[in-house]
């Protein structure tokens, strides 16, 4: 069966940096794509960009260029986004998800990441 | 930016049909999908490409997209129902989440 399994959760201080990874199994990995999303505290989701699997393209958010980098690695069958430049407006729980077809039919289990002095 | 818009909260009996709406600019040009969140709980895929199910998804959750609004029936509500519903959609190259309805079994 399909599971995403993402990287435990993280603290980290204001202007650090986090890496989340997100290993795949079950399933080809290079023939779909893997979008991250996030959700601050009671709050709602946030789709944060798209990465394919295939050949590294990628498409981020606007509100995150220059901030976000996703990548993935083949070999392994892990994708990664790393969020620089951390405030705590960025604590949040974030996500993967198996992107079929702009369709996100599974998803990791959640990675907390909190942002604190 | 493209924007959609829920309602915060709909109620509804056990037994009873649950309607969400999700609006957006021209949505119906677009696909909407539909995603549960339980709480502590990771998305759950419901409806694709405006009214598909994912194998798995009880044929009691049903959805329609057509001119501004996108709507997700959920028919015979149960009370595992109860859940956090968000669409999403695809415009200029960018995923947009609508702002969540918290649906309520009583």
């Amino acid at each position: 069966q399909v599971q995403l399994v993402q990287s435990g959760a993280e603290v980290k201080k204001p202007g650090a940096s986090v890496k989340v990874s997100c290993k795949a199994s079950g399933y080809t990995f290079t023939s779909y794509g893997i979008s991250w999303v996030r959700q601050a505290p009671g709050q709602g989701l946030e789709w944060m960009g798209w990465i394919s699997a295939y050949n590294g393209n990628t498409n981020y958010a606007q509100k995150l260029q220059g901030r976000v980098t996703m990548t993935t690695d083949t070999s392994t069958s892990t994708a990664y986004m790393e969020l620089r430049s951390l405030r705590s407006d960025d604590t949040a729980v974030y996500y993967c998800a198996r992107d079929s077809g702009g369709a996100w039919d599974n998803w990791g289990q959640g990675t907390l990441v909190t942002v604190s002095s | 930016s493209y924007e959609l818009t829920q309602p915060p909260s709909v109620s509804v009996s056990p037994g009873q049909t649950a309607s969400i709406t999700c609006s957006g600019d021209k949505l119906g040009d677009k696909y909407a999908c539909w995603y549960q969140q339980k709480p502590g709980q990771s998305p759950v895929l419901v409806i694709y490409q405006d009214s598909k199910r994912p194998s798995g998804i009880p044929e009691r959750f049903s959805g329609s997209n057509s001119g501004n609004t996108a709507t997700l029936t959920i028919s015979g509500t149960q009370a595992m129902d109860e859940a956090d519903y968000y669409c999403q959609a695809w415009d200029s190259s960018s995923f947009v989440f609508g702002t969540g309805t918290k649906v309520t079994v009583l």
